[in-house]
């Protein structure tokens, strides 16, 4: 079966760093994107990673390692904004979005 | 705001009722889909539409019937719903279904109460 595993919450500091970790197994693959989603709101592109390797956006990083079916996005300097859910999902050969339940990530001051 | 609309933003409605939720992309993208989110749940998809011509549906209840009319507009009609179908149903469209081209852009959803 086709199935993506990420933490269900984390907690982080007002200025430090987070990783969020992703684990997917799909059939086939043709990347791996992650989403943000605030409480209430619809879910927003952060990145996409095709090939292995770390992909840095400003304070956000995606990185993917596809022989392990891998991936976790790196976010730095953290912001109160920050707080909110992270959504990993897989892009299977059907091009088909398989998606986890996402990481609900709270900052603390 | 992300060049997906859809309305309506809230929906109660009783379980012999029929409803429709619309949406629209002003984003000049060839993919749209309707997904159902529940709390604590991943993202379910319901349906892909790719120039207009459904390419996926996940084995979705007929309770749930799409259209999509053209590139730009998608619908959900809904008739005979059970509580259990209570959740936020979100648009989303993309460019196209293949690699950074499926990237989604979500509308702010129709939050669903069925009574």
């Amino acid at each position: 079966g086709q199935n993506i595993d990420q933490p269900t919450e984390m907690t982080a500091t007002e200025g430090a760093i987070v990783q969020i970790n992703c684990t997917y197994q799909t059939s086939g693959f043709n990347g791996l994107f992650w989403y943000q989603q605030h409480a209430g709101e619809a879910p927003t592109f952060l990145s996409y990673n095709v090939l292995d390797g770390l992909e840095e956006k400003g304070r956000f990083s995606s990185f993917l390692s596809r022989s392990k079916g891998y991936s976790y996005l790196l976010l730095k300097e953290l912001q109160m904004k920050d707080s909110a859910s992270y959504l990993c999902a897989a892009l299977d050969s059907n091009y088909q979005l398989i998606w986890g339940a996402g990481t609900k990530l709270i900052i603390k001051p | 705001e992300t060049g997906v609309t859809q309305t309506p933003r809230h929906l109660v409605m009783g379980m012999t009722n029929k409803k429709s939720l619309k949406c629209e992309q002003h984003l000049g993208h060839n993919a749209m889909y309707w997904y159902k989110q529940s709390a604590k749940k991943p993202l379910e998809l319901m349906f892909v539409y790719s120039l207009e011509e459904r390419v996926e549906n996940n084995s979705v209840p007929s309770r749930f019937s799409p259209e999509c009319p053209n590139s730009s507009h998608l619908f959900l009609h809904l008739h005979t719903l059970q509580p259990e179908d209570s959740a936020l149903y979100l648009c989303a469209s993309s460019l196209g279904l293949a690699g950074d081209y499926n990237e989604q852009f979500f509308g702010p959803g129709t939050r669903l109460t069925v009574l």
